[in-house]
């Protein structure tokens, strides 16, 4: 059974900290996609993750992704109060798009 | 610009009723995919239209019923739903079928099934 696990499940932090979250994934994906979901609100995509070493960064954000290890890490720099909202892992099993999310992390950032 | 646009934003029916959920995108995306995404969880995918063909459903009840009329438009049939269906439906679309492409998500339409 494929499982796509996010530590932590939540996570709040003060503004100005810096915090990584996990995404481990229990089959081969030749891909990972981070998405961003504010409450109430569609998916935001952040990042594709296309090989093994890859990072990618955008602003506060910066995400790698480990093949072998089936293991990706979103970590944040400098925590604003804009970065609230719940991060989803995805990975691709079968190659054909069909994304399988991992269960999210709810992340709080405190002024 | 990248957008799919869902109607309703919100829906209420009741277990006897018929409605649809309606998604578009005019980006030229040839794969579109339905998901559902209860209170709390992750979104799971439904089903998947590559070249306006359903090539996944996966093991959705009868209940649900997708349709793609072209390469722009998405459809979700709803009939005789039950009380658990209640759930945020959110559509994607990708460039290509079966390639590295972003999927891009509407807003997502609330239903709520009394």
């Amino acid at each position: 059974e494929l499982k796509v696990e996010q530590n932590p499940l939540f996570l709040s932090m003060q503004e100005g900290k810096n915090y990584t979250i996990y995404c481990n994934y229990s089959t081969t994906s030749d891909r990972l996609y981070w998405y961003r979901q504010d409450p109430g609100k569609s998916l935001e995509s952040l990042f594709v993750l296309l090989s093994n070493g890859a990072v990618k960064q955008e602003g506060r954000l910066m995400a790698s992704l480990d093949t072998k290890a089936r293991l990706s890490t979103l970590h944040i720099t400098a925590a604003v109060h804009d970065l609230s909202a719940t991060y989803f892992c995805a990975v691709d099993p079968t190659g054909a798009n069909n994304l399988f999310f991992g269960t999210g992390t709810r992340l709080t950032v405190i002024p | 610009d990248t957008e799919v646009t869902q109607t309703p934003k919100h829906l209420v029916m009741g277990m006897t009723n018929k409605k649809s959920l309606k998604c578009e995108q005019h980006m030229g995306h040839r794969a579109m995919y339905w998901y559902k995404q209860k209170a709390k969880k992750p979104p799971e995918l439904m089903f998947v239209y590559s070249y306006e063909k359903l090539s996944i459903n996966e093991s959705v009840p009868s209940r649900f019923s997708p349709e793609c009329p072209n390469s722009s438009l998405l459809n979700l049939h709803l009939h005789a739903l039950q009380p658990e269906d209640s759930a945020l439906y959110l559509c994607a679309s990708s460039q290509d079928p079966g390639t590295k492409n972003i999927q891009y998500f509407g807003a997502g339409t609330r239903l709520s099934v009394l």
